[in-house]
């Protein structure tokens, strides 16, 4: 069992946004804003799509965005497409000095 | 650009340790502000934190592995190092070695399958 809880799926037509969100505790997710997610293509390693909250790594597309409000962060993706599919993880760093991972999310385009 | 390569055996006997390799290349391991680090992941499931380490050789480890896991550094072989003993099937999975700012991670290993099996 993950400490970061994720929905285990979700779906979106091409071109519509989805929310995948990411609940913590107020120990990890809503104590400090260190939250990153990564996006992970089957067989692949995982790619960081968002780090701090809200920062996007050079080369990622501005679809990607990052909230959180309280324990509980959000990875939006707007304009989805086929190529988004794909499993996408959060992580945070915890009040005992190490990170966590959430346990993942599928995202599915339909 | 910066690469990572893990290597090291690809199974392992039940109460044994299990000892990987990572090589970096195309940047300093010693860089200031990076630290490197093992992630795994079991077949079919999700991603774990394993430890990092900093150039200097601090070391910070997932509480549930502490007792198990050692992370060593040799910065004139740009190379660091996992060690996890006592391993069991619950072991048995992707290991990844990568780089980040102990945060996050923004690079990646291809990761290596380690298989616990007698």
């Amino acid at each position: 069992q993950s400490a970061l809880t994720q929905p285990a799926s979700v779906s979106g037509s091409p071109g519509q946004s989805i929310t995948i969100s990411c609940t913590g505790t107020s120990s990890d997710v809503g104590a400090y804003n260190y939250v990153s997610w990564y996006q992970q293509h089957p067989g692949k390693a995982p790619k960081l799509m968002i780090y701090d909250v809200s920062n996007r790594p050079s080369g990622v597309s501005n679809r990607f965005s990052g909230s959180k409000s309280g324990n509980t962060a959000s990875l939006t993706i707007s304009g989805l497409q086929a190529e988004d599919e794909a499993d996408y993880y959060c992580s945070s760093y915890t009040s005992t000095n190490s990170l966590e991972f959430g346990g993942g999310t599928k995202l599915t385009v339909l | 650009q910066l690469q990572l390569q893990e290597s090291g055996p690809g199974l392992v006997k039940p109460s044994e340790t299990l000892s990987l390799m990572c090589t970096v290349s195309g940047g300093s391991i010693s860089s200031s502000g990076y630290y490197w680090g093992w992630i795994r992941q079991p077949p079919g499931k999700g991603l774990e934190w394993i430890g990092t380490i900093y150039y200097s050789g601090s070391t910070y480890y997932n509480p549930s592995l502490q007792s198990r896991v050692t992370i060593s550094v040799d910065t004139s072989k740009s190379q660091f190092s996992l060690k996890l003993s006592s391993v069991t099937a619950a072991d048995t999975a992707v290991y990844y070695c990568a780089r980040g700012n102990y945060y996050y991670t923004d690079v990646w290993g291809k990761g290596t399958t380690v298989t616990v099996s007698s």
